[in-house]
């Protein structure tokens, strides 16, 4: 592994259905981020990790829980998915406080809840 | 709510012409920083500038920064036709600065023709 993926590539989910999204990054980042990316808005930030065993809430964190047991690892959990949850998910990673250090991203997961 | 906003929202120029997209944003920032993403990828960071910088330049990008507009420009000379991808800027989400991830504006599609 190089850098950071995401698991799976797509995935199309009945609305009510529990859905975890995989992150793995090999760089050692201490910061961990999850951004849903919908057409016409942008990225917005759900959830973030600054280190593990930390986690807080970004932008749009209703209906979506994460946890940050080791430094690689960082899943995004849809406990209850609803149609408004299709959009692309990017995982990103930084080195330090995203203040001061370039995030990396990793492919994206692009989900359709029906 | 963005605080990063792009101007235009798309822009279409001749290959070996110059691009210049433009950001503002709203509240106060230790940096600012550009990414780009080509269609269905994840982002890639282009450059960083701190809040005390004006000017900063990064092989053929050039990307400037006035504090005292809350604005900032990207500009990419001798475009090539790879260079056709979205670019955003992003910025702290608090002024404090932080490991609490990003926020990005919406984007410029830039289409670079043959």
């Amino acid at each position: 592994i190089a850098g950071i993926t995401q698991a799976p590539t797509s995935q199309i989910l009945a609305a009510g259905r529990r859905m975890t999204l995989r992150c793995t990054q090999d760089m050692r980042h201490n910061a961990m981020y999850w951004y849903r990316q919908d057409l016409g808005l942008g990225l917005r930030l759900i959830h973030y990790s600054n280190t593990a065993g930390t986690t807080g809430k970004g932008e749009v964190p209703d209906g979506y829980s994460v946890s940050r047991a080791n430094t690689d690892d960082f899943p995004l959990t849809l406990a209850s998915a609803v149609p408004s949850q299709t959009s692309v998910y990017f995982c990103a990673s930084s080195r330090g406080p995203s203040s001061y250090n370039e995030q990396f991203f990793g492919p994206g997961t692009r989900l359709t809840v029906l | 709510s963005q605080q990063g906003e792009e101007d235009p929202q798309a822009l279409s120029i001749q290959e070996g012409e110059n691009a210049t997209m433009n950001c503002s944003y709203k509240t106060s920032i230790n940096n600012l920083q550009w990414y780009r993403q080509n269609s269905g990828r994840g982002l890639v960071h282009l450059i960083l500038i701190r809040s005390n910088e004006r000017e900063k330049h990064s092989g053929r990008l050039r990307v400037t920064l006035d504090t005292s507009k809350k604005s900032s420009s990207l500009l990419i000379t001798a475009s090539r036709a790879a260079d056709t991808a979205s670019y955003f800027c992003a910025t702290d989400r608090y002024s404090g600065g932080g490991a609490d991830g990003l926020t990005f504006g919406k984007g410029t599609h830039l289409i670079i023709q043959p």
